[in-house]
């Protein structure tokens, strides 16, 4: 069964500082994977997706993230925050033709001036 | 013009009744989910549709019924409201099974 951990429940970052989400997932086969942004009373929003090919995928709002096979991992990265990226960041994971994408319990992000 | 919209956005109601969530994606797509988001911001799926045939039932309760009319539209009827169901709903539709969703802005369903 497939399945995603976000360890950090919430994270505080100040305003212009680098940021990195962790997301570890578990699949038999080569998954699909994928990071949600929630806004407060908002739908969840795809951020970026990787397929397969090129392991450093970006995304919109400059966001990137980094696909490490070994390890199991989908980290989600921004150099600089703004205050308009505190929300609700979600990793998934799912495979082509597969109905089920299975969500991770998310990570709060808080932006500080 | 929205992608995915469901009415209503709020639905407050009293223990026992029986109401229903709409949802309309105009993006052509083939399959439909309902989501459920609990108090704790965990995201579950609880049924998805292909092209108005039902592929997945993740265990949820008889309660809830899935009816797609078309492959544009997946309507949640809810049977016999429990406290327990207070959650946000979302519906979501992808262009190919397992890849990008889109989601509508939610339904955020409270029983008293």
């Amino acid at each position: 069964a497939q399945s995603v951990t976000q360890p950090d429940i919430h994270i505080t970052v100040s305003e212009g500082a680098s940021l990195e989400l962790r997301c570890n997932y578990s699949y038999g086969a080569t998954p699909y994977l994928f990071w949600y942004v929630q806004s407060p009373g908002q739908g969840l929003q795809l951020l970026l997706k990787y397929f397969s090919g090129d392991t450093l995928v970006q995304g919109i709002k400059g966001f990137e993230a980094e696909f490490k096979r070994s390890q199991s991992s989908f980290n989600l990265r921004k150099p600089s925050v703004h205050w308009s990226d505190a929300a609700e960041y979600f990793c998934a994971v799912g495979a082509r033709g597969y109905q089920k994408v299975t969500f991770g319990t998310g990570t709060k992000l808080q932006v500080i001036p | 013009d929205t992608a995915v919209s469901q009415t209503p956005k709020y639905l407050v109601t009293q223990m026992g009744n029986d109401k229903s969530i709409k949802c309309e994606q105009n993006l052509g797509h083939d399959t439909m989910y309902w989501y459920k988001q609990d108090s704790k911001k965990f995201l579950k799926i609880m049924f998805s549709y292909n092209n108005k045939e039902l592929i997945i039932n993740e265990t949820v309760p008889n309660r809830f019924s899935p009816k797609s009319p078309d492959k544009a539209h997946l309507n949640l009827h809810i049977n016999s409201l429990e406290l327990g169901d207070s959650a946000v709903y979302f519906c979501a539709s992808s262009q190919v099974a397992g890849e990008k969703l889109f989601f509508g802005s939610g339904t955020q369903l409270s029983v008293l």
